[in-house]
């Protein structure tokens, strides 16, 4: 069993939709959890990190962590055909602060909207 | 504010040969972190660099390694390389304790004949 999986996909939605991505984790450990869009032959871009359970929001993108259910999802609202890409979620045990930061990567779910 | 620079862009080897990637850390940034992607999957952890000493290590064999230099670049080299060492390698750089925020380069693509 992989220690973080997401859906591939793909997902295909109209323009202004709301998308829904999600990941499930298995290592309770994971303190940070964060988001990344790669565009097709691009390094990925850190859209946003959360540290243990809750929400947070930035501007259309909204992260949700549920460390209770090992469930993490990222909400994409009044979705952009910009916003085509692969979106990764990746999570990450930080402990005392170190300096060593391994990131654990999903598979990445590709999203493409239509006009 | 530079990003993160990678090179080569591109790159074709055959079996057996050697590589070495190069990467340039984000100014201010004083750590590397390698990864490697393959087609259709998310990046996996290679190893990490701080302060020019190896700072932790994925489930990769010995003949991947790396340099941190005294400016925060840093180098990936692979030894006796194999078809599955085909793949995008990515660096990102971070500052000390902030390794939730790792910011990517562009990437090498490596194909290995």
């Amino acid at each position: 069993q992989k220690e973080v999986e997401q859906d591939p996909g793909p997902l295909s939605v109209p323009e202004g939709a709301i998308v829904s991505l999600n990941c499930t984790y298995s290592n309770s450990a994971f303190q940070y959890f964060m988001w990344y869009r790669q565009y097709s032959r691009k390094g990925p871009e850190l859209l946003m990190y959360t540290y243990s359970s809750g929400n947070k929001e930035d501007g259309r993108f909204t992260a949700q962590v549920d460390k209770s259910s090992k469930y993490i999802s990222l909400f994409i609202r009044d979705s952009q055909p910009s916003d085509s890409a692969t979106y990764l979620c990746a999570m990450l045990f930080n402990a005392g602060g170190t300096s060593y930061g391994k990131l654990t990567f999903g598979q990445g779910t590709i999203l493409t909207v239509h006009p | 504010e530079t990003g993160v620079t990678q090179s080569p862009t591109h790159l074709i080897k055959t079996r057996g040969q050697q590589v070495t990637l190069r990467c340039s850390s984000q100014s201010g940034h004083n750590t590397v972190s390698w990864y490697q992607q393959a087609l259709g999957q998310g990046p996996q952890f290679i190893f990490q660099y701080y302060r020019e000493e190896e700072n932790g290590r994925g489930n990769f064999p010995p003949r991947f390694s790396g340099l941190q230099f005294p400016n925060y670049s840093s180098e990936l080299n692979v030894n006796a390389l194999e078809l599955d060492d085909s793949a995008l390698y990515l660096c990102a750089s971070s500052q000390g304790t902030r390794v939730y925020e790792q910011f990517f380069g562009p990437g090498t693509r490596l194909t290995v004949l």
